[in-house]
C-alpha cells in the first residue's frame, strides 16, 4: 500500500491558521471515516490529535480540527502557537494502516 | 495512567534476530488491538503490524511479512514483536501503540533497533 501524500513543510505566524492536506485514494482515505492525525515533537513519541476524520481526543486543544472531502483529509490548526511546531502525520485505515510522509510545521 | 514501555532493542548483525517487548499498564490489554510502528532515523512513521485482542488475527506490512511475528500475552500484559532475517533497512525506532477506534493511542517511548555489521 502506498503512503498517503502530505506537503513536506508548512509554516505560519503565531495567531494564524494553517491547513495540512493528506491525499490518498478511494481505497483508503476515501473509503472509511478512519483518518487520524498525529503530532510528533523532536525525540518524542507521536500523539494522536484527531481520530475518525474529525473527532478530538479528550485533552487535545480545540484549535485542532480535522475534515475530509473525497480522497483528501485535512488538519487545520487555528491560533498558531510556538508549541505547535512539530511534525504532523496523517494515517488511514484500509484493511491495514498507512501513514503519510509527514509535514514539518514551522511557527515563524 | 495508561502507559506502554518498549524494551529489547539493540545492535544486531544483518540476518540476525531480535525480540521486542511492550509492557502495558493502566488498562486491560486483552480489551484492545495493538500495533507496532517504526521510524527510521530522520524519516517518517511506517506501520509494521497489528494483532487483535485475543491474538487470533494478525496483519503485517509487506516489507516485514514472513520475517516478523507479532504476538501477545494478555495474562502478562505484554505485546511482542519477533524479528528474524533482519536487514539494514529494518534499522529504526520501534513503537508499540494501542488501537482505539482504529487510531493509535497512546504510543510507547520507542526502542531503537540497529542492524549493522
Amino acid at each position: 500500500q502506498s503512503a498517503l501524500t502530505q506537503p513536506a513543510s508548512v509554516s505560519g505566524s503565531p495567531g494564524q491558521s494553517i491547513t495540512i492536506s493528506c491525499t490518498g485514494t478511494s481505497s483508503d482515505v476515501g473509503s472509511f471515516n478512519l483518518v487520524s492525525w498525529y503530532q510528533q515533537h523532536p525525540g518524542k513519541a507521536p500523539k494522536v490529535m484527531i481520530y475518525e476524520d474529525s473527532k478530538r481526543p479528550s485533552g487535545v486543544s480545540d484549535r485542532f480540527s480535522g475534515s475530509k472531502s473525497g480522497n483528501t483529509a485535512s488538519l487545520t490548526i487555528s491560533g498558531l502557537q510556538a508549541e505547535d511546531e512539530a511534525d504532523y502525520y496523517c494515517c488511514s485505515f484500509a484493511g491495514s494502516w498507512v501513514f503519510g510522509g509527514g509535514t514539518k510545521l514551522t511557527v515563524l | 495512567e495508561v502507559q506502554l514501555v518498549e524494551s529489547g532493542g539493540g545492535l544486531v548483525q544483518p540476518g540476525g534476530s531480535l525480540r521486542l517487548s511492550c509492557a502495558a499498564s493502566g488498562f486491560t490489554l486483552s480489551h484492545y488491538w495493538m500495533h507496532w510502528v517504526r521510524q527510521a532515523p530522520g524519516k517518517g512513521l511506517v506501520w509494521v503490524s497489528r494483532i487483535n485482542s485475543d491474538g487470533g488475527s494478525t496483519t503485517y506490512a509487506d516489507s516485514v511479512k514472513g520475517r516478523f511475528t507479532i504476538s501477545r500475552d494478555n495474562a502478562k500484559n505484554t505485546l511482542f514483536l519477533e524479528m528474524n532475517s533482519l536487514r539494514a533497512e529494518d534499522t529504526a525506532i520501534y513503537y508499540c501503540a494501542r488501537d482505539v477506534r482504529r487510531s493509535l493511542d497512546p504510543w510507547g517511548q520507542g526502542t531503537l533497533v540497529t542492524v549493522s555489521s
